[in-house]
C-alpha cells in the first residue's frame, strides 16, 4: 500500500511569490491533515478535512493561506504571498476516519525556503 | 492554548544504554502518542496509549499514560544506532468533545536522540 505522497519535496521561492503544495493521502483514508513544522519544533495542525469538508481550520492564517480538497481525495495547500517566516516543513497526514484509535500516517513533507 | 513540555531536548548516549524521555501537559488528554521522525521524513507512530495508567510495549520501547492524564513517558532499552532520530510526544483531544478541536493532535517540541556506537 502506497503511503502519503507529497510534492514537491523541496521548494525555494522569493518572498511575495505564491507557492502550492500537493498531497495525495493513503487510498481509502477519509481524513486529511496539513501540518506546519518549524525547525526544532513539533508539527502544528493547520487544517483538517473530513472528506471534502474542512472541519477544523482554526489555525490556518486565512489572510495568506488557503487549502482545498475538492473531490475528497487529494489536497492542495497554497500560500500567497509567501513571507520569510513561512520557511518550514509542510506535512500532510491522513487517517481512515479520524477516530480516536485511528493512526495518522504522515507524508515526507515539503521543505519550503523563502528568500 | 494547550502546551506540551517534552524533556530532555536532546540526549547523547552510548549504544546499549537505556533512554527515558517524558512529556507533561497543562491540560488533560484522552490519548497519548509517541512518534519518531527521521531526517527528511514525516513522523512515524511508535506507541499509542488510550487509558490513564496504561503501560504499553513495542519491542524495546515502553510507554506509559500518566494517571493524571497530563503526562506520559517513553523508555527505550538497550539502544542501537538506528534509534537515532527525533522523538515526539503528542496528546489528542477526544473525538466527540465537540467544537472544532476534536481529534486534534498537540505535539511536544521533540527529543533529539544521538546514539554513539
Amino acid at each position: 500500500e502506497a503511503g502519503v505522497v507529497q510534492s514537491p519535496r523541496y521548494k525555494i521561492i522569493e518572498k511575495k511569490q505564491p507557492v502550492a503544495f500537493w498531497c495525495n493521502p493513503i487510498s481509502g483514508h477519509n481524513t486529511l491533515y496539513w501540518y506546519l513544522q518549524n525547525l526544532g519544533q513539533g508539527p502544528e495542525l493547520l487544517i483538517r478535512y473530513e472528506n471534502e469538508e474542512a472541519v477544523d481550520d482554526s489555525q490556518l492564517p486565512k489572510d495568506r493561506f488557503s487549502a482545498e480538497r475538492l473531490k475528497g481525495v487529494d489536497s492542495t495547500l497554497k500560500i500567497q504571498p509567501a513571507e520569510l517566516g513561512d520557511s518550514a516543513v509542510y506535512l500532510c497526514a491522513s487517517s481512515r476516519f479520524g477516530q480516536d484509535t485511528d493512526t495518522q500516517y504522515f507524508g515526507p513533507g515539503t521543505r519550503l525556503t523563502v528568500l | 492554548g494547550q502546551q506540551l513540555n517534552q524533556s530532555p531536548q536532546s540526549m547523547f548516549i552510548q549504544e546499549g544504554e537505556d533512554v527515558s524521555m517524558n512529556c507533561t501537559s497543562s491540560s488533560i488528554f484522552n490519548t497519548w502518542l509517541w512518534y519518531k521522525q527521521d531526517p527528511g521524513e514525516g513522523p512515524v507512530l511508535l506507541i499509542a496509549l488510550y487509558k490513564a495508567g496504561e503501560l504499553t510495549s513495542n519491542g524495546r520501547l515502553t510507554a506509559q499514560f500518566g494517571i493524571t492524564r497530563k503526562d506520559s513517558f517513553l523508555n527505550i532499552s538497550a539502544s542501537i544506532p538506528s534509534d537515532v532520530g527525533i522523538y515526539f510526544c503528542a496528546g489528542r483531544n477526544p473525538v466527540n468533545a465537540g467544537g472544532t478541536s476534536y481529534g486534534k493532535l498537540t505535539f511536544g517540541q521533540g527529543t533529539i536522540l544521538t546514539v554513539h556506537p
